[in-house]
C-alpha cells in the first residue's frame, strides 16, 4: 500500500505571499491531519479534517486553513506568509478508529 | 504549557547494548501514547503504540512501559543497531481526537 504523499517537497515563498500544500493520504484513510515543525517549537498540531469537516484545531491564527476533498486528499493554505512560517510541514493520515497516525515525508517552506 | 517532555535531548549507546529513552506527561486524561522514529528531513515513522489501560507492549527490539501512576514512560530498543540513530519523539493523545502531542524529542546516537 502506497504512503501518505506530500507536494511539493521543497517550496521558497517571499513575506507576504501564500501558499498551498498537498496532501494524499493513505488509502483507505479518511482522516487527515497536519503538523508544523520548527526548532524552536517543536512538533506542533496544525488541524484534523475527516470527511470533508474540521473536526479538530491546534492554536495557530487563522491565516492558517485547510481542507479536505470527497477522495479525502487535503491542502493547507497559509496567506500572508511571515518569516517565522518557515517549517517543514507534515501530513499525517489514519484509519477512524485507531489512534496511530503515518506521516508523509513533509513540505519544507522557507520564506525569505 | 508542555504536556509531553523529553528531558534528554540526547542519548548515547554502544551496538548491541540496550537503548532507554524516556518521556514524562501531565495530563492524566491522555488514553494513548505513541513513539514516533525520524530522520532529518523526513516525516516521522511510526514505531509502536501503548494505550492507557495497558503497563507494556511489545515489538520485536522494541518495547514500550506505562507506568500511569508517575506519568511517565519509555521505549527500550534491545539490542541497539547503528541504524536505530534518529531522533525519538513519544506522543500522546486524547480521546481518539486527531491531535497528537509531541515531546521534544531524543537524539538517539548508536555507535559501533
Amino acid at each position: 500500500k502506497a504512503g501518505v504523499t506530500q507536494t511539493p517537497r521543497y517550496l521558497i515563498k517571499t513575506r507576504g505571499q501564500q501558499v498551498t500544500l498537498s496532501c494524499s493520504p493513505i488509502s483507505g484513510h479518511r482522516s487527515v491531519s497536519w503538523y508544523q515543525q520548527t526548532p524552536g517549537q517543536g512538533l506542533q498540531f496544525l488541524f484534523e479534517y475527516f470527511s470533508e469537516t474540521q473536526r479538530n484545531k491546534g492554536n495557530f491564527p487563522g491565516r492558517f486553513s485547510g481542507r479536505q476533498f470527497s477522495n479525502s486528499r487535503s491542502e493547507m493554505n497559509v496567506s500572508t506568509l511571515e518569516l517565522g512560517d518557515s517549517a517543514l510541514y507534515l501530513c499525517a493520515s489514519r484509519l477512524d478508529g485507531t489512534y496511530e497516525q503515518y506521516f508523509g515525508p513533509g513540505t519544507r517552506l522557507t520564506v525569505t | 504549557d508542555q504536556q509531553v517532555k523529553q528531558n534528554s535531548p540526547s542519548l548515547s549507546v554502544q551496538e548491541g547494548r540496550i537503548s532507554i529513552l524516556n518521556c514524562d506527561y501531565t495530563n492524566s486524561m491522555f488514553d494513548y501514547f505513541l513513539w514516533y522514529k525520524k530522520y532529518p528531513a523526513e516525516g516521522p515513522t511510526f514505531l509502536i503504540s501503548i494505550s492507557s489501560i495497558k503497563d507494556k507492549n511489545e515489538d520485536g527490539r522494541f518495547t514500550v512501559f506505562l507506568n500511569k501512576s508517575a506519568k511517565h514512560l519509555s521505549l527500550h530498543i534491545v539490542p541497539s543497531q547503528p541504524g536505530d540513530s534518529a531522533v525519538y519523539f513519544c506522543a500522546a493523545q486524547l480521546n481518539q481526537g486527531g491531535k497528537l502531542i509531541f515531546g521534544q524529542g531524543t537524539e538517539l546516537s548508536v555507535k559501533p
